[in-house]
């Protein structure tokens, strides 16, 4: 069946530190994005891209850094970790037949 | 940008009794309004959507209604179960192949 999956799961890390968050999606979706989620925030959209090589800021892209090098993974990248993007990460790829948005299971980051 | 406004942020509910979540959105352009259901740990779940061409869509114990001219949308829940306890997100965009903007989400509590 296909999938998108996300890794680390978890992740503690230190502030200054660069981390990079994997998502890897086999449904050859052409949009993916990255979102957070902070309580009282909902989803809030970090990068997306809709095709190779192409890549979009969202609406809190500030410290963070994405690449499209294939159709089936979009890391993410922290430059230099703050404690203000602790948090947890979704992936989605988007079916777009139908703008179903699937979700990874999230990856949990703790910027200590 | 689109901006999404979601209320109550949370909302307790006898088993059996109805559910009722309201979003409203400022981007005049948008024309797709999907409903997300995430369970504890998990990614959220497209659960239902609506397009701008249809006033209410059914499936179910949901529903979801569209008001155009007043730029709001809902879901609607009837006889509550306890799976139905989760988070609820509405979500907004220019169409199907278009990036999501999501409101804050609801956790809904079902009380046996």
């Amino acid at each position: 069946d296909a999938e998108i999956t996300q890794s680390p799961r978890h992740k503690i890390t230190e502030t200054g530190r660069q981390v990079t968050l994997a998502c890897h999606q086999t449904w050859n979706h052409n949009n993916m994005f990255w979102y957070r989620q902070d309580l009282g925030h909902g989803l809030r959209l970090i990068h997306y891209s809709y095709g190779v090589h192409d890549t979009n800021k969202g609406e809190v892209s500030d410290g963070y850094s994405v690449s499209r090098s294939n159709t089936e993974d979009l890391p993410l990248t922290l430059e230099s970790a703050a404690s203000s993007q602790t948090s947890v990460y979704f992936c989605a790829s988007q079916d777009l037949s139908s703008g179903e948005l699937f979700f990874g299971e999230g990856s949990r980051l703790t910027v200590l | 940008g689109e901006n999404v406004e979601q209320h109550p942020s949370t909302l307790s509910v006898q088993e059996g009794d109805s559910a009722v979540i309201k979003c409203t959105y400022s981007d005049s352009a948008s024309n797709y309004f999907p409903w997300y259901k995430q369970e504890l740990g998990k990614g959220p779940q497209l659960i239902i959507d609506i397009r701008s061409n249809v006033g209410e869509k059914k499936d179910q114990r949901i529903a979801v209604t569209l008001n155009k001219t007043a730029k709001h949308f809902s879901l609607h829940i009837t006889e509550t179960q306890p799976e139905d306890s989760a988070v609820y997100f509405c979500a907004a965009s220019r169409g199907r192949d278009y990036k999501l903007s999501f409101g804050a989400g609801t956790t809904v509590t079902v009380r046996a």
